[in-house]
């Protein structure tokens, strides 16, 4: 199975700050990327996909990058909602696997 | 409006069995592949199972293959996972969704709220 590596698994910012989280694909997984963000006792909400398309309705400050074996999510200036739990997820090849997230915290 | 309900969750003793669903609305069902994804307490996600659109595809994670089965009824716009032999690691909060794709590209974008299902004597 493809191991996806996050990093950092937390993340202390403030308010305003830009923020950028990266994971790493154990072998190349084309552009077949999508970032997640959890909130505590919430469903995963779908944020990018295809690396770098934003989903619908998702705020223009949330970006993505990469391709291969190695992707970002930025969040240009942090916002109060912002704060929760983000993970990638391969959907190059089965079983899809996610890394094993970033706690992104109120500094 | 899209939703996603799940049900059926619950406490079972270990080597038991539950069933799963997840009532669809809101969308053409029957247009689109559905999944299983789980999340045990405190922990990250894991991808269990996909269905596609006429049932005619199940891929399975490897630590499920051969006691869990994802099915499918199109009239009833429902999504089942049936769990055999269920195992302490099996707990977890699993959550039904939806598999949209554009063009080449897949991601899952609606999932329900998630029914908790705990496998303990």
């Amino acid at each position: 199975a493809i191991q996806m590596t996050q990093s950092p698994s937390s993340l202390s910012a403030s308010v305003g700050d830009r923020v950028t989280i990266t994971c790493r694909a154990s072998q190349g997984i084309r552009n077949d990327l999508g970032w997640y963000q959890q909130k505590p006792g919430k469903a995963p909400k779908l944020l990018i996909y295809a690396a770098s398309s934003l989903q619908s309705g998702v705020p223009s400050r949330f970006s993505g990058s990469g391709s291969g074996t190695d992707f970002t999510l930025t969040i240009s200036s942090l916002q109060p909602e912002d704060f929760a739990t983000y993970y990638c997820l391969q959907d190059y090849t089965y079983p899809y696997t996610f890394g094993q997230g970033t706690k992104l915290e109120i500094k | 409006e899209v939703q996603l309900v799940e049900s059926g969750g619950g406490l079972v003793q270990p080597g038991g069995s539950l069933r799963l669903s997840c009532a669809a609305s809101g969308f053409t069902f029957s247009n689109y592949w559905m999944s299983w994804v789980r999340q045990a307490p405190g922990k990250g996600l894991e991808w269990v199972a996909n269905i596609k659109q006429d049932g005619s595809e199940k891929t399975y994670v490897d630590s499920v293959k051969g006691r869990f089965t994802i099915s499918r009824d199109n009239a009833q716009n429902s999504l089942y996972l049936q769990m055999n032999s269920l195992r302490a690691e099996d707990t977890a909060v699993y959550y039904c969704a939806r598999r949209g794709n554009s063009g080449n590209s897949i991601y899952f974008d609606y999932w329900g709220q998630g029914t908790l299902v705990t496998a303990s004597s």
